[in-house]
């Protein structure tokens, strides 16, 4: 079975500073990828997805993600974070196989706190 | 375009209750799929549905139900609650040809007491 692992439960950075937030995934095959981030009492909003071909995909509000086969790893980047992205981040997988249709596997989550 | 909307936005329930919450698509999406999001974990898929017919499923049990409409809104059911089942209800809908890009309402806030 798919899963989805993300290693760090709490980050802070200080405005301005670059981010990375790590995504390592388990699956036979290559998966389909997203990001998604969730702001407090809100739904997720979706940052970025990849499905095949260059490995470096952008997303909105200035995100990007690099997909690593060799390493099972699709880490969330931001060179410069506001401190409007402060919020919870979750990584998730899709069955590209087609076996579990509709079905996205989620990490844990990671809070991201932003300090002035 | 208009979002994934959900209703209620919270809601109060006794153990051994049943509960209906409801979910529109996002405008030209046919397909729509339900989370439970548990208090400090990620989204669990709950199920999909397209054409009105459950179209997969997560590992939940019968007692969870669905229902798609002709116009593509949906409604989850959950009978006999139980306290575990406080969460956050999320509704995605997506179209069925890339039904893994999907795109969440605000969800729905579930208290069994």
């Amino acid at each position: 079975a798919q899963s989805v692992t993300q290693p760090d439960i709490h980050i802070t950075v200080s405005e301005g500073a670059s981010l990375e937030l790590r995504c390592n995934y388990s699956y036979g095959a290559t998966p389909y990828l997203f990001w998604y981030v969730q702001s407090p009492g809100q739904g997720l909003q979706l940052l970025l997805k990849y499905f095949s071909g260059d490995t470096l995909v952008q997303g909105i509000k200035g995100f990007e993600a690099e997909f690593k086969r060799s390493q099972s790893s699709f880490n969330l980047r931001k060179p410069s974070v506001h401190w409007s992205d402060a919020a919870e981040y979750f990584c998730a997988v899709g069955d590209a196989g087609g076996t579990s249709y509709g079905k996205l596997t989620f990490g844990q989550g990671t809070i991201l706190t932003v300090h002035p | 375009e208009t979002g994934v909307t959900q209703s209620p936005t919270h809601l109060i329930k006794t153990r051994g209750q049943q509960v209906t919450l409801r979910c529109s698509s996002q405008s030209g999406h046919n397909t729509v799929s339900w989370y439970q999001q548990a208090l400090g974990q990620g989204p669990q898929f709950i199920f999909q549905y397209y054409r009105e017919e459950e179209n997969g499923r997560g590992n939940f049990p019968p007692r969870f139900s669905g229902l798609q409409f002709p116009n593509y809104s949906s409604e989850l059911n959950v009978n006999a609650l139980e306290l575990d089942d406080s969460a956050l209800y999320l509704c995605a809908s997506s179209l069925m040809d890339n039904e893994y890009e999907q795109y969440f309402g605000p969800g729905t806030r579930l208290t069994v007491t």
